[in-house]
């Protein structure tokens, strides 16, 4: 089964400042990568979806997919206070198999 | 918006209890989903459902069953809790199976099991 890392555990970044996050797993054959935010106590709300190696990105956020290095990472422009939260990197497993989720990145933004 | 609508948002009670927990989409929307998200954040899929059938269930303790009623609603029933499965129960809904089908959440319930 596909597993799923994620670092830094926490990261502390000033507003404005490039936040960069990482993500790890362990089988490359899987179609699908997707970054989520998870805000304290809130639903989950999936900010980028990336299918093939390259780059994609959907306004601040930009992810990064490297099929063969198994790495996808987010990178998140000019970071406000409000993106402060927990960010989820998630593999989907195939048809109806849902997603695999790591532990999550720690995002503080401060003024 | 939300539009994946979850009650009770917190439920506290104790060993061997049944508990029952409900979800609803208003997206129209034909695959529902229940994750388990445990005391360290750790996220992991439990059931998905499609046209009132069960697409996967990952090995969860037969305690745990899901019931639909019709493809909006999900809900997450606990025979005999145990302290285990104290955690935060998330669904979410899609509109087919595939890969690339974006999956929308729900604000969670927060189990707690004395």
């Amino acid at each position: 089964q596909q597993k799923v890392q994620q670092s830094p555990e926490s990261l502390t970044v000033s507003e404005g400042a490039m936040a960069s996050l990482n993500c790890t797993f362990s089988d490359g054959t899987s179609d699908n990568f997707r970054w989520y935010r998870q805000h304290s106590g809130k639903g989950l709300e999936m900010l980028v979806s990336i299918f093939s190696d390259g780059e994609k990105e959907e306004g601040r956020f930009t992810a990064h997919l490297n099929r063969a290095s198994l790495h996808v990472s987010l990178h998140i422009r000019e970071p406000q206070p409000s993106d402060s939260a927990v960010y989820l990197c998630a593999v989907s497993e195939g048809y109806a198999q849902g997603l695999t989720f790591g532990l999550g990145t720690r995002v503080s933004v401060f003024p | 918006e939300t539009a994946v609508f979850q009650t009770p948002n917190y439920h506290v009670t104790q060993v061997g209890n049944e508990v029952s927990f409900n979800c609803k989409q208003t997206l129209g929307h034909d695959t529902m989903y229940w994750y388990k998200q445990d005391s360290k954040k750790l996220l992991k899929i439990m059931f998905s459902y499609n046209n009132k059938q069960l697409i996967v269930n990952e090995t969860v303790p037969r305690r745990f069953s899901p019931q639909s009623s019709d493809k909006a609603h999900l809900n997450l029933r606990i025979k005999s809790v145990e302290p285990e499965d104290s955690a935060v129960y998330l669904c979410a809904s899609s509109l087919g199976q595939g890969d690339y089908a974006e999956q929308f959440f729900g604000p969670g319930t927060r189990l707690t099991v004395l």
